[in-house]
């Protein structure tokens, strides 16, 4: 199994720019989870889906910040518009069902917003 | 809401020499689990551990749960350059689902 796959790896963009990130969990996995993390706040979890369906999005910081899965194989994290202080690194995990199996994450997406 | 905290959040040594990192909370967690970041991939799992009192070894690496299910640590004998990332603990929230709350981490540097 490849793992989990988020692209891009980074992402540069400008302040006001639409920001797509994208991941792909591993097969079978059926909840997926978005986390930023920051030198300052750590890992912080801004949502995650159970089976497609989203269970928890009380991380997102504002309606600026939007999150999709279409279907079992792909999620999108979407910031529209970007703000600098959207710039940390966002990690895509996935699990299978059940406390203990732990979570499997991507090599995540540095992105920095000027 | 259930924090998990660690120290020392950073730690340098020198290759060969011994260390403990530290988890506490003043939650109970039913399990928790411990994963290693290495600079630019995300976090892997290490180990989990699920009953009070319990030690599990990963080679050079000992975890142990506390009593009381509210504290773990994690003893790395004989550090190596390669034992070098972002150490966090982790356990399950008290939501029903199977979202975990993370640790604020211990930063390891080892140096030759």
């Amino acid at each position: 199994d490849a793992g989990v796959i988020q692209s891009p790896r980074h992402e540069v963009t400008e302040m006001g720019q639409e920001v797509t990130l994208r991941c792909k969990p591993i097969s079978g996995h059926n909840s997926l989870f978005w986390y930023r993390q920051t030198m300052m706040r750590g890992l912080e979890l801004l949502i995650y889906f159970n089976n497609n369906v989203p269970i928890d999005d009380s991380g997102m910081p504002e309606d600026r910040f939007s999150a999709k899965m279409p279907n079992a194989s792909f999620s999108t994290l979407k910031i529209q518009p970007s703000e600098p202080r959207d710039s940390a690194v966002y990690f895509c995990a996935s699990s299978p069902t059940g406390f203990g199996t732990g979570y499997t994450f991507g090599s995540g997406t540095r992105l920095t917003v000027v | 809401t259930q924090l998990l905290e660690q120290s020392p959040q950073f730690l340098s040594i020198q290759e060969g020499e011994n260390l403990t990192v530290y988890c506490n909370s003043s939650s109970v967690f039913s399990s928790l689990q411990w994963y290693r970041q290495e600079p630019g991939e995300g976090p892997v799992l290490l180990v989990t551990v699920v009953t009070g009192g319990e030690v599990k070894k990963l080679k050079r690496l000992t975890f142990q749960f506390g009593d009381a299910r509210k504290d773990s640590s994690l003893h790395i004998t004989a550090a190596q350059t390669g034992d070098t990332g972002l150490y966090l603990c982790a356990g399950p929230g008290n939501t029903g689902f199977q979202k975990l709350v993370f640790g604020t981490g211990t930063r390891l540097l080892v140096s030759p």
